[in-house]
């Protein structure tokens, strides 16, 4: 079974561009959380996504956004970029949302290293 | 403000040695505490605990959560040098209509031979 795949692996950009990140799941799986990743923050949420619904949200600015498509994929996008976005973006699938404790686990993807210069 | 903290930051063992990694918070509406082990590349889902006192394990892992206390530890017996990792704890809260994790700064565990 192919673990959870994200493009692209490494990316730069400059201040006030937007950025697209993609992120794939384990096959079934629905559920697609993203967090974001810095020396500084540590690891930070982001949202969910299930069935094509943002299910969840951390404290991020409007800035970040995403969406999930009817095969699962997952789509985020950064607007406006800023230097203090410099992170590493990591997605993870799993069968069932946050929510379903009961059976709640998940797989991470390698992750974007997004620049910002 | 709901925060997570993780004690102690880092850790030196030998290999053979067991562990105790401790894990607190201050959160509203707490839902669930998740472990996760974070070598080189993506952290990997350990646990996720729900209810105090019952102790989830796997192979020479295991955790417990204390919900009076606020609390959790992760116990990693007979480490080895594969142990060697960042340990993160995240808690699951509800806020404002939707669950958000909120993750601590990780202990940073290394086994040497």
């Amino acid at each position: 079974k192919a673990g959870v795949t994200q493009t692209p692996r490494y990316l730069i950009k400059t201040r006030g561009q937007q950025v697209t990140l993609s992120c794939s799941p384990i096959s079934g799986h629905r559920s697609v959380s993203w967090y974001q990743q810095t020396p500084g923050q540590g690891l930070q949420f982001l949202f969910e996504y299930f069935s094509e619904t943002q299910r969840n949200k951390g404290n991020f600015p409007g800035r970040f956004s995403g969406r999930q498509f009817s095969n699962s994929r997952s789509e985020m996008n950064v607007s406006t970029l800023e230097l203090g976005d410099s992170a590493l973006y990591l997605c993870a699938s799993s069968l069932v949302p946050l929510a379903v404790r009961s059976s709640y686990e998940q797989y991470f993807g390698p992750g974007t290293r997004l620049t910002v210069t | 403000e709901d925060k997570v903290v993780q004690s102690p930051l880092s850790l030196v063992v030998h290999e053979g040695d067991t562990v105790t990694l401790n894990c607190s918070y201050e959160v509203t509406n707490f839902r669930s505490l998740l472990w996760y082990k974070q070598e080189k590349k993506a952290p990997t889902f350990l646990f996720m605990l729900t209810s105090s006192g019952i102790e989830k394990k796997s192979g020479r892992l295991s955790s417990i959560l204390d919900k009076k206390e606020l609390f959790s530890i992760l116990n990693i017996t007979a480490t080895q040098t594969g142990d060697s990792a960042v340990y993160l704890c995240a808690v699951e809260c509800r806020q404002g209509g939707s669950e958000k994790l909120v993750f601590g700064k990780g202990t940073k565990l290394t086994v040497n031979p």
